[in-house]
Order: C-alpha cells, then structure tokens, then sequence
C-alpha cells in the first residue's frame, strides 16, 4: 500500500469552487479509481481508468471529473456541479492483468464550507 | 448494473466466538468476490477473495464460501480477537475477462467484545 499516495489527507474549500485530489501510485499499474466513502453507504465508484488517456463512468460521476496523462496519476476535481461533495475520497490501483486486487490510498477527507 | 447487498451492518460478538457476515449480488456474469477489511482511521485492506470457480476457501482464521446458485457469498472469521474489529467490505466483479470494477456492499461494522 505505500505505493500509492494521496494528498492533501484534509482539505477545505468553500462551496462553488472546484478542487482537485491528487492520486499518485509507483505500482506500474495498469488501472485506477476512485470511490467516495460516506457512512453507511459503503464504497462507491467515481470514475476509473483501465489504460492512460481512458477513463469511464462509475455509479456516481455527476459533479466530477478526471483524466489520466501519466500512468502514474489520475487526479480527481471535485466541481461546483457536485451538490454535496463533502466526503472522504479513496483512490485505488491495480494491476488488473495479473490480479483484480485493489490497492487503495490513505484517503483524502474534503469538507466544503 | 451489479447490485451487492450485505448484511448485517452492524455485528457485536463476544471475543473468541464466530462472526458471519453475509452478501448478495445479482450479475450471475461475476466471477469474482474480494473481502476488504478497513480498520478506524486506515485504507480498506484486502483479507481474502475467492473465484466462482470455488466453493469456499480459507486463511487461518478466515474463511469465504460461495453460492453461485443463490448468489450470495459469506466471510466467516472464527476465534474472533479485538484486532478484528474493523468495517469490513464484500465486492463483486467480472474479473479480467470483462469489466474489472468492483460493486461494492454498505459495510459490516464488526466489534469484538472483550
């Protein structure tokens, strides 16, 4: 798991701006998501990426955007098309072709004031 | 698209006894079923998965089986210690063969009593 990374771990911003979460990951792999965790809803999908410069919809999209430039990166902003953007956002990685194993990141808690 | 539905989601057990946490899901086409375990404060952690190949596989105290028929599938962790309290995730996927996303359930939070 130390191989892939979040920042900043807390962040605030004030509602109606946009904000970008980084996700970074040394692991050489292949794909890349993001979920939002709320409390008693479990872990849901943003966007994922399964090669660079592709990305696709997951459960929740509307609000956020991504891309994927670099293996290595697939930041996430947060727009002020999200109505309730305040969560904690994980990142995950995996080697896809190998293993459907999910590595995920620390984890970046956004509170929007 | 994939639904998985786990239960319960709440679960208090004494130290030492069993803790069984069940799922369901309801793409027939998913072949494959990871537990994630995520204690206070922590990343999600892997613990064990099994394949629609199999019907049950274990790790010492952890153990999943599987029901294609029924759908559903079920973590069982035995001789339970208070380092097992923790959120714990089931997921289901199409595996490498189609789409690799996971669906996730709500959670179990699991509290070991001392």
């Amino acid at each position: 798991d130390g191989g892939i990374t979040q920042s900043p771990k807390y962040l605030f911003r004030k509602e109606g701006q946009n904000v970008t979460l980084s996700c970074e990951q040394n692991l050489n792999h292949d794909a890349m998501y993001w979920y939002r965790q709320d409390p008693g809803q479990g872990l849901r999908l943003i966007y994922y990426s399964q090669i660079v410069n592709d990305f696709q919809k997951g459960d929740i999209a509307e609000g956020y955007s991504v891309s994927r430039e670099k293996k290595e990166s697939f930041p996430l902003t947060v727009t002020s098309a999200q109505k309730n953007p305040t969560a904690f956002y994980l990142c995950a990685s995996s080697p896809t072709r190998v293993s459907n194993e999910q590595f995920f990141g620390p984890g970046t808690r956004l509170t929007v004031l | 698209g994939e639904n998985v539905e786990q239960h319960p989601s709440t679960l208090s057990v004494q130290e030492g006894d069993s803790a069984v946490i069940k799922c369901t899901y309801s793409d027939s086409a998913s072949n494959y079923f990871p537990w994630y375990k995520q204690e206070l404060g922590k990343r999600p952690q892997l613990i064990i998965d099994i394949r629609s190949n199999v019907g049950e596989k274990k790790d010492q105290r952890i153990a999943v089986t599987l029901n294609k028929t029924a759908k559903h599938f079920s973590l069982h962790i035995t001789e339970t210690q208070p380092e097992d309290s923790a959120v714990y995730f089931c997921a289901a996927s199409k595996g490498v063969e189609g789409n690799e996303k996971l669906t996730f359930g709500t959670g179990t939070r699991l509290t070991i009593i001392p």
